[in-house]
């Protein structure tokens, strides 16, 4: 079945990187764009990007550009997500999403159907 | 930056039908999307595209747009419907995504 897996959780301390892994089976994984949301402990989901992982092109919501780095191993079908210079406000669930609809019928920014099941990332000194 | 709003809570009784809006100046324009979340859980998209319905998502869902406005209304609500529930958009550009703040449904 198509699921996508991701790495544990992770502790950190401020001003530290933190690179989060996202495993997809069960599908082609160049041929769905996949996001990046997170979910800080008692609010909202948040969009942080996307990546294609056929040509590794990216997008990046404004809040993170420059902190925020998405990248693709096809030859594992795992999707990478790099977070740098944390700060206790980055602590928070961190998901991986397939957009519904493969390349090329699809907008990327269109709805997600398969989801992560999260890992949560504490940022603590 | 752009912002998709939502009230924070809705609650109704069940079998009644609830309605949770999502308002958003590019809406006209882009489509919207609705997850459901449970706690402890990852989302869950329920309708995409404004009004379709993903395969093994009950009927009681559906979703409708009009203006800046989308809805989604569950009818006959049930017990196991009690939830988070998020919209989901792009901007007018279609360059950057957005959430809903989200809504929170308790079935009394």
């Amino acid at each position: 079945q198509v699921q996508l897996v991701q790495s544990g959780a992770e502790v950190k301390k401020p001003g530290a990187s933190v690179k989060v892994s996202c495993k997809a089976s069960g599908y082609t994984f160049t041929g769905y764009y996949m996001h990046w949301v997170r979910q800080a402990p008692g609010q909202g989901l948040e969009w942080m990007g996307w990546i294609n992982p056929n040509s590794g092109g990216t997008n990046y919501a404004q809040k993170f550009q420059g902190r925020v780095t998405m990248t693709r191993d096809t030859s594992i079908s795992t999707a990478y997500m790099e977070l740098s210079r944390l700060r206790s406000d980055d602590t928070a669930v961190y998901y991986c999403a397939r957009v519904w609809g493969p390349l090329p019928r699809v907008d990327p920014l269109d709805g997600m159907d398969v989801w992560g099941q999260g890992t949560t990332v504490t940022v603590s000194s | 930056s752009y912002e998709l709003t939502q009230p924070p809570s809705v609650s109704v009784s069940p079998g009644q039908t609830a309605r949770i809006t999502c308002s958003g100046d590019a809406l006209p324009k882009q489509y919207a999307y609705w997850y459901q979340q449970k706690p402890g859980q990852a989302p869950v998209l329920v309708i995409y595209k404004d009004s379709e319905r993903p395969s093994g998502i009950p009927e009681r869902f559906s979703g409708s747009s009009s203006g800046t406005t989308v809805t989604l209304t569950i009818s006959g609500v049930q017990a196991e419907d009690e939830a988070d529930y998020y919209c989901q958009s792009a901007d007018s550009s279609g360059t950057y995504g957005v959430f809903g703040g989200g809504t929170k449904l308790t079935v009394l």
